[in-house]
C-alpha cells in the first residue's frame, strides 16, 4: 500500500463548479499535512497546510480526518487558473522533515 | 526575498558522466531537502541536510549518489556515472530553522541522460 494515495484523475470540470479531492495516508502517526499544487513542468507550490479543525483560505477548504486517515480539499467557484495537479503531502514522523507526496490529482477547469 | 535557487535548470549528460546539481536555499533557511520526480510519477524524498550535516539520507540510492551542504556555498547533489534511469526532475526545497513542516521548492533541475 502506498503511504499517500490519491485518485490521479483527470478531473474535468466547468468553470464555476465546486470540486473536491480526497487523499488517504497509511501512517497513523503522521504529524502534519499539506496540499501543494504543481503546474506542468514546474515546482510544487504550497497551497495550504491542513489542520485537524479544518481550515479555509478563500475558495479553498481543507479538512483532516485522523480517525479515517484521510485529507480533503474543496475548491469552490473554480477558475481557469485552478487547472493544475494537486498534491497531497504528509510529514510522516514527528521531528522528521521528509515529506511524502501522493502521485497527484490532475484537474482541468474548462471555460 | 529571493526564493530557492537551483542551477542549472537543464542538464544533459552522456551515460557514464557526472552530474552536479546546485541549490541555494531561501535567505534565513538552514534546512535543505532534495527530491526526485521521475516522468509521470510523484516526488520522492532523497536527502535532508543542514549545514555540514546529513540528517536523513534514507531516500538516496546506495551507489553513485551523494549530497553535501557545506558551511559556505550551495548544497550540491552529485550523481556519478549517470545512467538513463537517472533522467528526472530534481527539486530542492528549504525550510527555516524551526520548521512547522512547510517546505519551499526551487524550480528544479531537469537532468537528461543520453
Amino acid at each position: 500500500r502506498k503511504e499517500v494515495e490519491q485518485d490521479p484523475g483527470p478531473f474535468n470540470v466547468p468553470e464555476g463548479a465546486t470540486v473536491a479531492f480526497n487523499c488517504t495516508y497509511s501512517n497513523s502517526a503522521s504529524q502534519s499535512f499539506f496540499w501543494y499544487r504543481q503546474d506542468c513542468r514546474k515546482e510544487p507550490k504550497l497551497l495550504m497546510s491542513v489542520y485537524s479543525s479544518g481550515n479555509e483560505d478563500g475558495r479553498f477548504t481543507a479538512q483532516l480526518n485522523r480517525a479515517s486517515q484521510y485529507i480533503s480539499l474543496l475548491i469552490r467557484d473554480s477558475k481557469l487558473s485552478d487547472s493544475a495537479t494537486y498534491l497531497c503531502v504528509v510529514n510522516p514522523f514527528q521531528g522528521a522533515q521528509k515529506l511524502v507526496f501522493g502521485q497527484g490529482t490532475r484537474l482541468t477547469i474548462n471555460p | 526575498n529571493a526564493g530557492v535557487m537551483q542551477n542549472p535548470r537543464h542538464l544533459v549528460r552522456r551515460r557514464g558522466q557526472e552530474a552536479r546539481l546546485r541549490c541555494s536555499p531561501m535567505k534565513g533557511h538552514s534546512h535543505v531537502y532534495w527530491y526526485r520526480q521521475l516522468p509521470e510519477e510523484g516526488l520522492k524524498f532523497m536527502v535532508y541536510l543542514q549545514k555540514e550535516n546529513i540528517i536523513d539520507e534514507s531516500g538516496m540510492p546506495k551507489e553513485r549518489f551523494s549530497a553535501e551542504f557545506p558551511k559556505e556555498g550551495p548544497s550540491i547533489l552529485r550523481i556519478q556515472q549517470v545512467v538513463r534511469g537517472d533522467s528526472a526532475a530534481y527539486f530542492c526545497a528549504s525550510s527555516p530553522p524551526n520548521p512547522a513542516g512547510e517546505q519551499y521548492f526551487g524550480p528544479g533541475t531537469r537532468l537528461t541522460v543520453t
